[in-house]
């Protein structure tokens, strides 16, 4: 099983900040099985990024992914008051599919 | 745009069967995998599996013994069932689409399962 291994665990960060959140598999994982979701509290994850890098329909370009081999990242370039929320990276590279721990970045 | 709706018990005893039903609209059934995930309270998200609309399912090995899936190619709706559940069965479990065998790009909208006594 591929171990996602995010962090920090939190960020605290002001809007208009950056933001960067690091996602580090134990294996290998191909680029085209990476993926970012944001959730908000009482919602269902919303998929960010696909593919490592590829912004979801609707996802601001204030939103990149980036990374290949172990390790990736995803980040806000200009912190939203709307972007505060945890963050999950996902990987289906190998079976099973896992997710990470998630960050949560909150308002500082 | 697909929409996925789920619906199924929300309060189980120890031992008793969990049954939840997803049912998708606005979309092609046959062209992709489905799958269930769950999140217990204040935590990560856990993939249970998925299945296709021929009934070729994928289990996460933490749970196989547990879980079934199955379809109903009729209705475009799929099912879960984990028996028998304990209280760290407890969470919100979703039901989502699975994208190029990759990535969820459509989810539910989440049914929190509790298993106590």
């Amino acid at each position: 099983e591929i171990v996602l291994t995010q962090s920090p665990g939190t960020l605290s960060l002001s809007p208009g900040k950056r933001a960067t959140l690091s996602c580090r598999a134990s294996q290998s994982v191909s680029n085209t099985y990476l993926a970012w979701y944001q959730q908000k509290p009482g919602q269902a994850p919303r998929l960010l990024i696909y593919g490592a890098s590829h912004r979801a329909t609707g996802i601001p370009d204030r939103f990149s992914g980036s990374g290949s081999g172990t390790d990736f990242t995803l980040t806000i370039s200009r912190l939203e008051p709307e972007d505060f929320a945890v963050y999950y990276c996902q990987q289906y590279g190998s079976s099973p599919l896992t997710f990470g721990g998630g960050t949560k970045v909150e308002i500082k | 745009q697909v929409q996925l709706q789920q619906w199924g018990a929300g309060l189980l005893k120890p031992s008793e069967t969990l049954s939840l039903t997803c049912a998708v609209y606005g979309g092609s059934f046959s062209g992709y995998y489905w799958s269930w995930i769950r999140q217990p309270p204040g935590k990560g998200l856990e993939w249970i599996g998925e299945i296709n609309h021929s009934g070729r399912t994928t289990y996460n090995p933490s749970l196989t013994s547990r879980v079934t899936m199955s379809v109903d190619t009729s209705k475009n709706q799929f099912s879960l069932r984990v028996t028998p559940v304990t209280a760290a069965d407890t969470a919100v479990y979703y039901c989502a689409r699975l994208v190029g065998v990759a990535n969820f790009d459509s989810w539910g909208q989440g049914t929190l399962v509790t298993v106590s006594s």
